[in-house]
């Protein structure tokens, strides 16, 4: 059964440093995968989508990258913003679980002025 | 282009009762699905469609219905709330093909069960 993992599940920084959010999974055999963003009691903003085929995806300030062989992606986020701060989670198409979209628990970032 | 809404924003009922959360998309998205999210548990999936007329159960159905009779609504119904139901609900939906598009959620409802 697919397991996504994202550590840590909360992150601090000051304003203007760079950083890197992980996501693992445990199946290699994935459709894609999407990275969102969460802010407290709102809905889920796409943020990136990377095909099985692709190696990373940029957008911005934000770059992230998908290694299927080491069960891995990152979300990079250059020169950090207080209004970057929110829960990022990552989420996965998995070829042997029909279609569905499965998540991780997410990292809450804190972005501090 | 609106993307996916869904009403109401927020909802409270009583054990017993029974509502309908609603859940449109203007993207001519075939596929459609309902989340809960709940502290420590993630988003979980509930139901699931294909396409008009098509439904199907994801990890955690009982308790809720659904129907596809269009393409653009998928509306979730809650039989008879219970406490367990308390929780923020997601609609979702996405272009179908063989490479799973990009997926885009609505602003969620917030249900409180008492």
């Amino acid at each position: 059964k697919q397991e996504v993992t994202q550590i840590p599940a909360a992150l601090s920084v000051p304003e203007g440093e760079n950083l890197v959010l992980n996501c693992s999974f445990t199946d290699s055999a994935i459709y894609n995968l999407q990275w969102f963003r969460q802010d407290p009691g709102k809905g889920l903003t796409s943020l990136l989508l990377i095909q099985s085929s692709q190696r990373e995806q940029t957008s911005g300030r934000l770059n992230a990258s998908l290694d299927k062989s080491s069960g891995r992606s990152t979300l990079y986020i250059a020169a950090s913003q207080p209004g970057d701060s929110a829960t990022y989670l990552c989420a996965l198409v998995s070829l042997n679980q029909g279609g569905k979209l499965i998540f991780g628990q997410g990292t809450e970032l804190s972005v501090k002025p | 282009n609106a993307g996916v809404t869904q009403t109401p924003k927020f909802q409270v009922l009583k054990t017993g009762q029974s509502m309908t959360l609603q859940c449109a998309q203007d993207m001519n998205h075939e596929y459609m699905s309902w989340y809960r999210q709940d502290p420590g548990m993630g988003l979980r999936l509930i139901h699931y469609s294909v396409g008009a007329g098509i439904t199907d159960q994801g990890e955690v159905p009982n308790g809720y219905n659904v129907s596809r009779s269009t393409t653009e609504d998928f509306p979730l119904r809650l039989l008879s709330a219970a406490p367990s139901q308390t929780s923020v609900y997601f609609c979702a939906s996405r272009a179908t093909g063989s490479s799973y598009n990009e997926q885009f959620f609505g602003p969620g409802t917030r249900l409180t069960v008492l």
